[in-house]
């Protein structure tokens, strides 16, 4: 049990569908993250939210689109999606945001295994 | 730029071993390390976080080592067991312009043979 929990574990989509991923912690966290891990690359920050409100987005594409509706809750919502896009996408938390928070450690869930079609 | 190399990238040694892993930074104006373990289909598991001011941290059969002036860190696992074998995984927060952000090696997959 990490406390980081996402949903669903795997999902298969097609190119046109739209689907989001979920992200839940009950750590009593104020930061979440999103991270994409693909094949043979080093994990990539995506997103970064501080109290609901997003802090950092490291130049991903619009077909991805994050959403925190509170400090406990993240979301992805995904819409035409393009085969590269298939990867492990793994939300983490911590319970500050840096500078001052720069030494807590960030928690991770399982991840979601997508794969586009 | 920021980048973070781990060596080696695979590693297969016999149970009972002592054995370390590499990790290195260009910039070497951290915030803090941290080493990470990843099991299969799994997400990660913060081991060690080391801050900037710190030389070492230790934690049970674990001990990190960071030396920020030759951009470098090691992770040193006393006694492995088949139960270590994992991906390992090495990130640093930048110092300047600090927006959490971890940047990441690529890891070196351990494997602990029986």
């Amino acid at each position: 049990e990490t406390g980081v929990t996402q949903t669903p574990r795997h999902l298969v989509m097609g190119m046109t569908n739209k689907k989001s991923l979920k992200c839940e912690q009950h750590l009593g966290h104020n930061a979440m993250y999103w991270y994409k891990q693909s094949a043979k690359k080093p994990l990539e920050l995506m997103f970064v939210y501080n109290f609901k409100e997003q802090t950092e987005n490291n130049s991903v594409p619009s077909r991805f689109s994050p959403e925190c509706p509170n400090s406990s809750h993240l979301f992805l919502h995904l819409h035409t999606l393009q085969p590269e896009d298939s990867a492990l996408y793994l939300c983490a938390s911590s319970k500050k945001f840096p500078p001052e928070g720069g030494n807590q450690p960030q928690h991770f869930g399982d991840g979601t295994r997508l794969s586009i079609l | 730029k920021q980048e973070v190399t781990q060596i080696p990238a695979a590693l297969s040694v016999p149970e009972g071993e002592n054995l370390v892993l590499n990790c290195s930074f260009t910039d070497s104006a951290i915030y803090n390390l941290q080493w990470f373990r990843q099991d299969p289909g799994k997400g990660l598991t913060s081991l060690l976080l080391i801050q900037s001011s710190q030389r070492e941290q230790t934690s049970g059969r674990l001990n990190a080592s960071l030396d920020k002036s030759s951009g470098r860190s090691t992770l040193y696992i006393a006694a492995s067991q088949p139960g270590d074998s994992a991906t390992y995984l090495c990130a640093v927060i930048k110092g300047s312009g600090n927006t959490g952000k971890l940047i990441f090696g690529q890891g070196t997959t351990l494997q602990v043979k029986p």
